[in-house]
């Protein structure tokens, strides 16, 4: 298995400008999440998603949107970068390992809004 | 409201010597509490899980307690190695609700 990937690993978006970060999970997991993670800072929830079909906000959805069509991917979209938008951006994705509900990462995708 | 607090915020220790986290939780009830080392530049990656009937967990030289009583926990590295240095993030979560300490970042130096 692959677990948990993302794609970009790193981007530099203009003022203004929209993009998509991309999450892939190929576990079967329900469960997905968008974190941001700013320097120093711990890690901050911008939507979650119970299944396909089905999202939710988290602690800091403004400036986001995501959607879920399929149980693998899980799209974070950005519509106006702005600078308070610069961060690192984490995927997750959560079932149950050894009878216990795990949650598993991505690389991050770094993103600079200039 | 439900949070979670780590200390110290940072720590350096020479290689070799153990060192001992704390993390402080108000989340009630909970599942479970997770320790994730994170690599600079990385993703988190799970060490140890516990449920709230667990005391104490171990994986390699990392050792996790927990006390639900007093809602405390504490991962203590054994001879630690260039390698650990990281940050190491305390979980605390209630069903699908993961609330993250803000971590203790750790430099081990030679």
């Amino acid at each position: 298995n692959a677990g948990v990937t993302q794609t970009p690993k790193f981007r530099i978006l203009k003022i203004g400008q929209s993009m998509t970060l991309q999450c892939t999970q190929d576990m079967n997991h329900n469960y997905m999440y968008w974190y941001r993670q700013d320097p120093g800072m711990g890690l901050k929830l911008i939507y979650y998603s119970v299944g396909a079909g089905i999202t939710d906000k988290g602690e800091v959805p403004n400036g986001y949107n995501v959607s879920r069509s399929t149980t693998e991917d899980f799209p974070l979209r950005l519509e106006l970068a702005a600078p308070s938008q610069t961060s690192v951006y984490f995927c997750a994705s959560s079932g149950l390992t050894g009878g216990q509900e795990t949650q598993y990462f991505g690389p991050g995708t770094r993103l600079l809004v200039l | 409201k439900n949070q979670v607090e780590q200390s110290p915020q940072s720590l350096i220790i020479l290689e070799g010597k153990n060192c001992t986290l704390q993390c402080n939780y108000t989340v009630s009830p909970f599942s479970n509490l997770r320790w994730y080392k994170q690599d600079t530049g990385r993703g988190p990656v799970s060490l140890t899980i516990m449920t709230f009937s667990e005391n104490t967990k171990s994986n390699g030289r990392y050792t996790a307690t927990l006390d639900a009583d007093t809602k405390q926990s504490s991962l203590h590295i054994t001879a630690s190695q260039l390698s650990d240095s990281a940050s190491y993030i305390c979980v605390v979560s209630e069903g699908n609700q993961f609330y993250f300490g803000t971590g203790t970042s750790l430099t081990v130096i030679p």
